[in-house]
């Protein structure tokens, strides 16, 4: 389940069951949305982008939805393994030259 | 391609010196960000360029400067290092603005 830890949300899933990473973003303007994957000790690593003429998309088990109505961006993650264990940003691009990162949500996989 | 390359990898400063921490590009991209994060927390703004010459502040400028005189390199300068600085400072860059952007593996500044 979900809770807070000191700084970041944590999401802890047993291994093999499927993950889902929540974000919400905070302008209606955005209009391409990305998903970080960020392990310890390295740089933020892309995982998955969506624009907002679209709804879903997928890739190799990960899938992102995205609900414009409610602002909210989910990171999906089917069959977590070890090594997806990271902390998980969203980051939304508002028609600007820069992006707004997300807070992050650490997932934890374990066996 | 490398990449985004950034050196040092660590270091630790007394208060009151100065360092210039590199970025370094060979992706041909135009715009080039630096951001910081403290332990535990998200990535936070300090400075970002969308083409050689052009730099504009970001979140949390103050204590830093920058320059972009090639389209390649983008240092972030510190020039009088205090213990807030403390951080690990990365830097991006990304073709244009309506593309992810590619992260260098970091630096780790401890000011002591």
């Amino acid at each position: 389940g979900e809770s807070v830890g000191l700084h970041l949300p944590t999401l802890s899933v047993q291994e093999g069951d499927n993950s889902i990473i929540n974000c919400a973003y905070s302008n209606s303007a955005s209009d391409y949305f990305i998903w970080y994957k960020q392990e310890s000790g390295k740089g933020p690593q892309f995982i998955i982008d969506i624009r907002s003429n679209m709804d879903k998309r997928q890739g190799q088990r990960v899938t992102v939805l995205l609900n414009k109505t409610v602002k909210h961006l989910s990171l999906q993650i089917a069959a977590t393994q070890p090594g997806d264990s990271a902390v998980y940003f969203c980051a939304e691009n508002p028609h600007t030259d820069k992006l707004i990162f997300g807070t992050g949500t650490r997932l934890q996989v374990f066996p | 391609n490398a990449g985004v390359t950034q050196t040092p990898k660590f270091r630790i400063l007394k208060i009151g010196q100065s360092m210039t921490l590199q970025c370094t590009q060979d992706m041909n991209h135009n715009y080039m960000y630096w951001y910081r994060q403290d332990p535990g927390m998200g990535l936070k703004l300090i400075y970002y360029s969308v083409g050689a010459g052009i730099t504009d502040k970001g979140e949390v400028p103050n204590g830093y400067n920058v320059s972009r005189s090639t389209t390649e390199d983008f240092p972030l300068r510190l020039e009088l290092a205090a213990p807030s600085q403390t951080s690990v400072y990365f830097c991006a860059s990304v073709r244009d603005s309506s593309g992810e952007q590619f992260f260098g593996p970091g630096t780790r500044l401890t000011v002591l």
